[in-house]
């Protein structure tokens, strides 16, 4: 079945790196894409989203690209902070469907 | 309320028994979803609501678990007969939109995680 999912289980990073997290999708009809933050024992916290007809979206030191011709989706985090340390999801979403979360890939940034 | 609250936020349960987990969504949100998490991977959709209506119950993994949303405020998620295969984080989430209008912001709660031995 059609579903998303992350390139690597795990990122380590120097503080003050920039990090890239990475998801591939299968599912060429999703409207929609949004990337969670989950600390440990926590629930997913919404980072930043973007619609299908996109590419690039900006936050507060995140950015979300997309590309929809080898459907890739990548969070971009800047100056990363021992405090991004995470378990990071990408999720994509239709209308009128649930949120489809992919496995994770686990930030570690050391100081 | 600051969020979403669930409860209990730890539970243990003998193979066998029944269990309810509760969830008291942000005040005024319209829908509510329930998603089950195991360990190591992303949560994955159980059920949702929209008020007290269960549109979707499509995730559901089997006739021993059922959602309600009697008021259309804070939801029941009910286990029967619980198996060990049962052991999970159960999440909560809730949102302001109607669910179909397209990148709904979900607000979730911190879980409740359900052991069963």
């Amino acid at each position: 079945g059609e579903s998303v999912g992350l390139h690597l289980p795990t990122l380590s990073v120097q503080e003050g790196d920039n990090s890239i997290i990475n998801c591939a999708y299968s599912n060429s009809a999703s409207d929609y894409f949004i990337w969670y933050k989950q600390e440990s024992g926590k629930g997913p916290q919404f980072i930043i989203d973007i619609r299908s007809n996109m590419d690039k979206r900006q936050g507060q030191r995140v950015t979300v690209l997309l590309n929809k011709t080898v459907k890739h989706l990548s969070l971009q985090i800047a100056a990363t902070q021992p405090g991004d340390s995470a378990v990071y999801f990408c999720a994509e979403g239709q209308a009128g469907t649930a949120l489809i979360f992919g496995k994770g890939t686990t930030l570690s940034v050391s100081s | 309320g600051a969020g979403v609250s669930q409860s209990p936020r730890y539970k243990v349960a003998k193979r066998g028994q029944d269990v309810a987990l509760r969830c008291d969504p942000i005040s005024g949100h319209v829908s509510l979803f329930w998603y089950q998490q195991a360990l190591g991977q992303g949560p994955e959709f159980l059920t949702y609501f929209q008020n007290e209506a269960q549109l979707d119950k499509s995730g559901l993994p089997s006739d021993r678990f059922f959602a309600e949303r009697p008021e259309g405020s804070v939801s029941t998620l009910k286990i029967q007969r619980t198996q060990q295969e049962d052991s999970a984080v159960y999440l909560c989430a809730s949102s302001l939109a109607l669910s179909g209008t397209g990148a709904e912001k979900l607000f979730f709660g911190s879980g409740t995680q359900l052991s069963v031995l």
